[in-house]
């Protein structure tokens, strides 16, 4: 089945640099898109960013210029790097594979807290 | 961006009374090809991470009890809990998942009164 497990969180400094990483197996990785959604405390989830499987790529305004997402498809491995950080970029990241239309659901991992502090 | 826009922000129902989450989308989520609505929703509770209830709209997601229901076509949306349970406190998302660039709604807390 389906697993996503996400590392890397942790305590970043603001105007400091961290990188997420999204695990993932049960599933041919290298054939599906795959995102990055957060969630602050206390707010709603955003998305943030979309990687298809040939590579191209999608942000959210509040992310661009700052994150980049990447994958490692030899690897079974998808990242941010997550640049500039802001106390508003602390939140819960989760990643999600990409069912794409045709597809029924998307799949969740389980998310890593991000703390911006100094 | 399609906007989702949720109603009500909250509510407080008695135990074993229904709810009733809206759910509207800014442009239609109907994929022909397949005849589905790429409309999904989200349980959340306190610290925990969401947990997927219903996708295309209507399907329920394995294990998930048969008091939720979705329903809805192309633009308007109906998450339905028939009998509230008091494990059922928490928050509801409505997502859209028709575009590469997913977007929710801004949630529901479900409490008790």
């Amino acid at each position: 089945q389906v697993q996503l497990v996400e590392s890397g969180g942790g305590v970043g400094q603001p105007g400091g640099s961290l990188r997420l990483s999204c695990a993932a197996s049960g599933f041919t990785f290298s054939s599906h898109g795959m995102h990055w959604f957060r969630q602050a405390p206390g707010k709603g989830l955003e998305w943030l960013t979309f990687i298809r499987s040939d590579g191209s790529y999608r942000y959210a305004d509040s992310v661009k210029g700052r994150f980049t997402i990447s994958r490692d498809n030899s690897k079974n491995t998808l990242y941010l790097q997550m640049n500039s950080l802001g106390p508003e970029d602390t939140a819960v990241y989760y990643c999600a594979q990409d069912c794409g239309l045709g597809g029924s659901r998307d799949f969740w991992g389980q998310g890593t807290l991000v703390t911006v502090s100094s | 961006d399609i906007v989702m826009t949720q109603s009500p922000d909250s509510l407080a129902v008695s135990l074993g009374e229904g709810v009733t989450i809206n759910c509207r989308s800014s442009q239609s989520l109907f994929y022909a090809a397949n005849s589905k609505n790429y409309l999904a929703w989200f349980q959340q509770k306190a610290g925990q991470p969401p947990k997927l209830l219903i996708y295309w709209a209507s399907v329920r997601e394995s294990g998930v009890p048969d008091r939720f229901s979705g329903s809805g076509s192309g633009t308007d949306f109906t998450l339905t809990i028939t009998s509230l349970q008091a494990e059922d406190v928490a928050s509801y998302y409505c997502q859209q998942y028709y575009t590469s660039d997913r977007t929710f709604g801004q949630g529901t807390k479900v409490e008790i009164k």
